[in-house]
């Protein structure tokens, strides 16, 4: 079945640096992929998303393409900030006309200052 | 705007009880959706709805029971609570496919079934 693997957590950085999640996922066919971000104590909020490959999507800095070939969607930042620290997960939706999205395990990331 | 809301917040339930999360969405959206998410993983789908009236199943529905009568409420019963529910619960909506439209989040209602 279709599924999300993404790099394993905790990641600590400083205020200011750059900042990569990996994620690759095993689907038939061109899933369409998605991150999310998750604050504490909150729900999850659409970070960006990317339905066909080679897209890129980007919102708050933050960007990801589509890589067919490699199967990934990582995550990338420049210069993270304190208020970046939350849950990230990285999540794909197939093809074929259904809504069941598949999330990976998530991403902690913890920026100080 | 409200958004999303999920009551209650949390709640401890005893192993064979039953219980009804209650979702609302003031959005006047079509799809919405129940998640659950455990510690230290994914969140996975249990029930969604693309409309009042129409119920589909998800990855995980063993164990629970939807309804959609109305277009603002989507609520999730489960009905002889087990260890195994133990869970955070979200509840979601959106207006369209997640592929062209947002879906919107609300604040989740931790359960613990002892």
């Amino acid at each position: 079945g279709d599924s999300v693997t993404q790099m394993e957590g905790p990641v600590t950085l400083s205020e200011e640096a750059c900042l990569t999640i990996n994620c690759t996922y095993t689907a038939t066919g061109y899933p369409s992929l998605f991150w999310y971000v998750q604050y504490p104590g909150e729900g999850l909020q659409l970070l960006l998303k990317a339905t066909k490959a080679d897209d890129k999507g980007s919102n708050k800095g933050f960007e990801a393409t589509y890589r067919k070939e490699t199967t990934s969607f990582h995550l990338e930042k420049g210069s993270v900030q304190v208020s970046d620290s939350a849950v990230y997960f990285c999540a794909l939706l197939s093809q074929g006309g259904s809504e069941k999205l598949v999330f990976g395990k998530g991403t902690k990331l913890t920026v100080n200052p | 705007n409200a958004g999303v809301t999920q009551t209650p917040k949390f709640r401890i339930l005893k192993i064979g009880q039953s219980m009804t999360l209650q979702c609302t969405q003031d959005m006047n959206h079509n799809y919405m959706y129940w998640y659950r998410q455990d510690p230290g993983m994914g969140l996975k789908l249990i029930y969604y709805s693309v409309g009042a009236g129409i119920t589909d199943k998800g990855e995980v529905p063993n164990g629970y029971n939807v309804s959609r009568s109305t277009t603002e409420d989507f609520p999730l019963r489960l009905e002889l609570a087990a260890p195994s529910q133990t869970s955070v619960y979200f509840c979601a909506s959106s207006e369209g496919r997640i592929t062209q439209e947002t879906q919107y989040f609300g604040p989740g209602t931790r359960l613990l079934v002892l």
